[in-house]
């Protein structure tokens, strides 16, 4: 099946810092991945959907200068944390669309503790 | 716009019993997918089942099984024979076909837990 790998798994970093993450999809290419956080024994929450070669789409209230996304390959997707503060600290999930565009396919996700 | 929603915060089951989660979905389109994903504690998303809404079977997958009701938007989970592996959060979640942007509509969740 579909494999998304995410690194790193757990990152801890101080107050204004940022931080890259990275998302890779491994037997296939995706040409659209997604961003999401998720906060403790909640609902994911859609952050930016990543086009492979153009801009990301950012949803509403998602600040595009706090959380920077580059698609720069059919395989991977990045978002980078900038200026983080404990605010930022949560769970990041990346998925990428499968090649029928039907589904997605999520990473393990990644734990980011900002102190 | 489309909205998904889970009403169950906390569903208990015994272990070997019959437990369905429902999940209820708004929308004006006429094709999409349906979804249920389990989340556990490691907080890997993993894929239950899927729906298409032009397929009135119900889709079906070893222990767990869907009711798909198209006309009343509803699509509930049933697990059977239920398994102290299958506590988790479980999400339901909406796509529209062909829309081009792919998004994914989650609901809130169900946390399920199953007793030994």
């Amino acid at each position: 099946g579909a494999v998304v790998s995410q690194h790193p798994s757990r990152v801890i970093c101080k107050s204004g810092t940022s931080v890259k993450i990275e998302c890779r999809s491994l037997d296939f290419q995706a040409t659209t991945m997604f961003w999401y956080r998720q906060f403790p024994k909640k609902s994911l929450m859609l952050m930016a959907t990543s086009n492979e070669g153009s801009k990301a789409t950012y949803e509403q209230g998602v600040e595009k200068d706090k959380f920077l996304i580059n698609h720069a390959s059919l395989t991977l997707s990045t978002l980078t944390v900038t200026s983080a503060h404990p605010e930022d600290s949560s769970f990041y999930i990346c998925s990428a669309l499968g090649l029928a565009s039907n589904e997605q396919f999520f990473g393990p996700g990644t734990r980011l503790t900002v102190l | 716009a489309q909205t998904v929603t889970q009403s169950q915060p906390e569903m208990s089951v015994q272990e070997a019993e019959t437990v369905t989660l429902s999940c209820t979905y708004d929308t004006s389109e006429s094709d999409y997918y349906l979804f249920w994903y389990k989340q556990p504690p490691s907080r890997q998303m993993i894929l239950v089942i899927r729906q298409e809404a032009y397929k009135q079977q119900n889709a079906t997958e070893n222990r767990f099984s869907v009711n798909f009701q198209k006309a009343a938007k509803s699509f509930s989970l049933k697990i059977s024979d239920s398994q102290l592996g299958d506590a988790a959060m479980y999400f339901c979640a909406y796509m529209r076909s062909g829309s081009g942007t792919y998004k994914y509509i989650f609901g809130t969740g169900t946390r399920l837990k199953v007793l030994a």
